[in-house]
């Protein structure tokens, strides 16, 4: 069964660095989102991203993320300078069109840790 | 704006006996609701959705949950648990006013089964 990957599962960084967090939706998915879970607390919505663009963002998602769809299977989050409220665990979604039913499936995470 | 609330931290239950897990939701429109799994360490796996039809959703390791309107509720439910169904239980719905129908998460409900 096709599934949503992430690289890297953890993540340790020290503060002011950049970090990369890499994701490969399922194949035929045209629409990929970001979310992250801080520990203890609810799942976040970041981002979606569709036709190469950012959809929609919320306001966790300020200056210092971007996101990028490099080639035809990567979909990448990047925090320019992490800050330690960016620990949090990391989890990249995608899904294939755009009707109502259709359903988010879920990569396994990224757990960051900013030092 | 949507939301949903999940009122319980956790719930406990007794292995083999039937087990409830509590959600309640608020939405403009016509809801799409769902119920994420998450296990320790893991990513959030899909267990079922309620988007039209039948109010009784079955989904996923023997779940299902009931739709309803007049309480704007999406409880979840099994008849019988089982200690491997011990786990991180979010409840989610669906956004449409965007167009790009991010997923609202609740606070999650921590289900323990006691053997």
């Amino acid at each position: 069964e096709p599934e949503v990957t992430q690289t890297p599962s953890h993540q340790v960084t020290q503060m002011g660095q950049e970090v990369i967090l890499r994701c490969v939706p399922i194949s035929n998915h045209l629409y990929f989102y970001w979310y992250r879970q801080i520990l203890g607390q609810k799942v976040e919505f970041l981002v979606s991203f569709y036709n190469n663009e950012i959809s929609e963002k919320s306001e966790i998602f300020d200056d210092q993320f971007s996101v990028e769809r490099p080639d035809g299977s990567n979909f990448t989050l990047k925090i320019r300078s992490t800050k330690l409220e960016d620990s949090a665990m990391y989890f990249c979604a995608s899904r294939f069109g755009s009707g109502g039913g259709d359903t988010q499936y879920f990569g396994p995470g990224t757990r960051l840790t900013v030092l | 704006a949507q939301s949903v609330a999940q009122p319980e931290d956790q719930v406990n239950v007794a292995e083999g006996n039937p087990l409830t897990v509590k959600c309640t939701y608020s939405v403009s429109g016509n809801p799409y609701l769902f119920w994420y799994v998450q296990y320790p360490n893991r990513g959030l796996q899909f267990l079922l959705k309620y988007i039209t039809g039948d109010n009784l959703v079955k989904g996923s390791y023997g779940f299902e949950a009931e739709f309803n309107k007049s309480q704007t509720s999406f409880h979840l439910k099994k008849p019988s648990a089982l200690v491997s169904d011990s786990a991180l239980y979010f409840c989610a719905v669906r956004d449409i006013s965007g167009g790009y129908q991010k997923v609202t998460f609740g606070t999650g409900t921590k289900l323990q089964v006691i053997p």
